[in-house]
Formats: C-alpha cells, structure tokens, sequence
C-alpha cells in the first residue's frame, strides 16, 4: 500500500541553525500539507500546498518557514533560524483531491529537536 | 477554532464501551476520527460529511449531528489495540483544506 514517506526521522540541531525536514507524498496526491505536533499536544496545522503554491497557512507559519516541491516527489519543509520553540514532531500528510472529503494520509513524522 | 473533545482520559478494561465527543462552535462540513499511538503518526479512521451521516467498521463507528456541531465516536467491545488518543479534525465550509485538530481524548484500554 502506498504510503508517505519523511526523513530524517530525527534531526537535532542547535538554535539558529537552518534544517529542511523531507517528505515524499504518495505518487498521485495532489495536495500536500505540514503539520507538527509538540510533544504531548495536539497536532497543529502548518500550511497547505497545491499546484506548487501555498494555498492556506496558519499563524505558526511565518516567515521563517517555507516550503517547496523541489522535483516530482520530495516535498520539504525549512526552517531558516531554528528556536528552541520549533522542537516537535513534524508530520508531512499528502491527499489525492483535497477539500473535506478527502483522506489526509500522513507520513511517519520528524522529530526535530532544537539545543 | 479548535474542536472540543470530551473526555480528555478513560480507561476500559477490554471490552468495555466507550464514546468520545467532538464538538464546535463553527458550522463544519466534515469531521475527521484519527487514532495515534505513542510516538508514531496519526493514521485516519473515518470521515463524515454533513448530513447526518454515520459510519462505522469493525467495531468502530462515528456519527455527525451538523445542526448541533458534534461528533460522536463509538468504540465498542474495546481491545488492546485500540489504546491511544483519538483526535477529531473538522473542516469548515471556509478553509476547507486544512484540518483543524482538538486536543485528543487518551483512551488506555486494559486487560
């Protein structure tokens, strides 16, 4: 069965380093999103990505972040000057459509944590 | 705006029943049921649209009341393997893409 992949599945890194956490969608989705999650919280929506613009991003995602879909199949998340607060799990999540009806299907997840 | 759910922690003993709520203060088109066991990925259980719908397999099942915002998860006859936490997700009508999380209900299902 077709899944979403992520690596590293562990990055560490020191506080205003820049990292880029990698994922590859399942082959026909069409959209793809980031979430994160920090520890023992909820997860939280990034940004949205479609037809290689971003389509909607919460407030978290500021202008430290960026996302891109560099060739067909890796999708990556950066962040320029990391903080102490970016420590999380980062899931990447890829679906076929998009909108309401559509299954997110997400990757296995990063866990990024910033000394 | 987040979802709400309730409980925020139960434990069953297996095959005890349980039910966890999700509800919103914003109108919703979708509701979204994903399990997540420690340390690993959400993995997505069902979805229900507006209208009343309800779903179910095995011995899981869902059901959307759009008029009062809520969602209701229904586990029945629970097993060990249904430890985790259970987070819903909604969509609105507006940004329809994203998935918006509540903070998730733990269920610890004991022998």
């Amino acid at each position: 069965e077709p899944e979403v992949t992520q690596t590293p599945s562990h990055q560490v890194t020191q506080m205003g380093q820049e990292v880029i956490l990698r994922c590859v969608p399942i082959s026909n989705h069409l959209y793809f999103y980031w979430y994160r999650q920090i520890l023992g919280q909820k997860v939280e929506f990034l940004v949205s990505f479609y037809n290689n613009e971003i389509s909607e991003k919460s407030e978290i995602f500021d202008d430290q972040f960026s996302v891109e879909r560099p060739d067909g199949s890796n999708f990556t998340l950066k962040i320029r000057s990391t903080k102490l607060e970016d420590s999380a799990m980062y899931f990447c999540a890829s679906s076929l459509r998009g909108g309401p009806t559509d299954t997110q299907y997400f990757g296995p997840g990063t866990r990024l944590t910033v000394l | 705006q987040q979802p709400v759910q309730s409980p925020q922690a139960v434990i069953l003993r297996e095959g005890e029943d349980a039910v966890i709520n999700c509800s919103s203060s914003k109108a919703l088109y979708s509701v979204h049921w994903y399990r997540q066991k420690h340390g690993e990925a959400p993995v997505f259980l069902m979805i229900l649209l507006k209208g009343g719908e309800q779903k179910g397999h095995d011995k899981i099942s869902a059901s959307f009341n759009e008029k009062k915002q809520q969602s209701s998860l229904y586990l029945t006859a629970s097993q060990l393997s249904y430890s985790g936490t259970y987070f819903c997700g909604t969509q609105g009508s507006g940004g329809y893409q994203k998935v918006t999380f509540g903070i998730g209900t733990k269920l610890q299902v004991i022998p």
